[in-house]
């Protein structure tokens, strides 16, 4: 069965205090990784695409990394604008069509002035 | 481009009762997908719909049923409303091929 988990579940930082956060996966066959903020009572904002590990992807201040086994989530001199919550979501299988988006419970960015 | 728009925004039902939730993809998407996310959980997939038919469904029971109409457009049914089934409700958009999902704003329902 394909799984994601995110950690931490919380993340308090202050302005200007990078960190970092970690989606661990296992599935069958990764088609993609994605990375994606939600703001309270809003859908997923779509970030990031990863596809391979070595892979690396930037935008602003954050930039998203893939292992094979695990994806990161930088994210450099934050602002309180960043704070969210931060899904990972893996899909899986090689068949043509989309296979469905297994999501983890995310990440709670609160970034403090 | 408008991208993924949802309706109604919130919702209030009482148990028993049955729902419709609408979503219309991004401009050029023909593959529709409905999440449902309970709160402090991420999206759970309910099912697919491309070429107007149900292509995958995840682990949700039948009272929960969709429909893709030709302009790719799409309806999520829920009947006999439990308690349980208070959620944010997502439909996210795609072109078939391309892995990019796109989400909409969702659907607050709340079931009392």
């Amino acid at each position: 069965e394909d799984q994601v988990t995110q950690s931490p579940e919380a993340l308090r930082l202050q302005e200007g205090e990078s960190s970092s956060l970690n989606c661990s996966y296992t599935v069958s066959g990764l088609r993609g990784l994605f990375w994606y903020r939600q703001d309270p009572g809003k859908g997923p904002e779509f970030l990031f695409t990863l596809y391979s590990a070595g892979e690396e992807k930037e935008k602003e201040r954050l930039k998203a990394t893939l292992t094979k086994k695990e994806s990161f989530l930088h994210i450099t001199a934050p602002k309180p604008e960043d704070s969210a919550t931060y899904l990972c979501a893996v899909q899986a299988g090689w068949d043509s069509g989309n296979t469905p988006l297994v999501f983890g419970k995310g990440t709670r960015l609160s970034v403090i002035a | 481009d408008a991208g993924v728009t949802q309706s109604p925004t919130h919702l209030i039902k009482t148990r028993g009762q049955q729902v419709t939730l609408r979503c219309s993809p991004k401009s050029g998407h023909d593959t529709v997908s409905w999440y449902q996310q309970a709160l402090g959980q991420g999206p759970q997939f309910i099912f697919q719909y491309y070429e107007e038919e149900e292509r995958q469904r995840g682990n949700f029971p039948d009272r929960f049923s969709g429909h893709q109409f030709p302009n790719y457009s799409s309806e999520l049914n829920v009947n006999a409303l439990l308690l349980g089934d208070s959620a944010l409700y997502l439909c996210a958009s795609s072109l078939d091929e391309n892995t990019e999902a796109f989400f909409g704003q969702g659907t607050r329902l709340t079931v009392v």
